[in-house]
């Protein structure tokens, strides 16, 4: 049972450069999230979806693309990669409250450490 | 606006020094509190979850505990192994569409054998 596996670990872009971040889950998840963490800040959620075929903004959505096709997946896209975009970003995913209530925590992957220069 | 706070920012302990490590949070309603474990290079790990004042939960040398404002996290007697950046997170009770959580900066702790 992996969890969260997201891909790749590292990424170094070149500004204006695009790439997908992928995430995929095998607990059965109906919420998928992904987030960005920053030095001295929480996590920030950029895009979330509540189930397949499905996705919404986040707190800082600008400049990110998601899309879930399939349950288990959840990508993340730049377009044009800034430097101010350069982090970590991580996956999550948990149960949806209609399912297993309010109680359920989210299960994070190892996420994905991408710097753009 | 709904806010988590963490303090101190960095805690560094002797091998057997207890402390606490303290979390505050300003939300409208509180549906769970949520505690988790990163090491480096790795993903938050899921450690407890809190609903109500007066709450406690256990596991090894961690407790932790829960008022109406903030919350504690106990390490009684570290070990060099715990170690970790702890994160706490809110759940607020107000309706959202989604699953709202609301992740302080978090503390970063060294246990120094």
């Amino acid at each position: 049972n992996a969890g969260v596996t997201q891909t790749p670990k590292f990424r170094v872009l070149k500004t204006g450069q695009s790439m997908t971040l992928l995430c995929a889950q095998d607990m059965n998840h109906e919420y998928m999230y992904w987030y960005r963490q920053d030095p001295g800040m929480g996590l920030r959620l950029i895009h979330y979806s509540v189930g397949e075929g499905t996705t919404a903004k986040g707190e800082v959505p600008d400049g990110y693309n998601v899309s879930r096709l399939k349950k288990q997946n959840f990508l993340l896209g730049l377009e044009s990669a800034a430097p101010s975009q350069t982090s970590v970003y991580f996956c999550a995913s948990s149960y949806s409250f209609w399912g297993k209530g309010f109680n359920q925590p989210q299960h994070f992957g190892d996420g994905t450490r991408l710097s753009i220069l | 606006e709904d806010q988590v706070t963490q303090s101190p920012e960095a805690l560094r302990l002797q091998e057997g020094e207890s402390s606490s490590l303290n979390c505050s949070y300003t939300v409208s309603g509180l549906r769970g509190l949520f505690w988790y474990r990163q090491d480096p290079g790795k993903g938050p790990e899921f450690l407890f979850t809190l609903y109500s004042a007066g709450e406690e939960k256990e596991k090894e040398r961690l407790k932790a505990t829960l008022t109406k404002k903030e919350s504690f996290l106990h390490i009684t007697a570290p070990k060099p192994e715990d170690s970790a950046t702890y994160l706490c997170a809110v759940r607020p009770r107000m309706w959202t569409s989604y699953d709202k959580v609301i992740f302080g900066p978090g503390t970063s702790l060294s246990v120094i054998p």
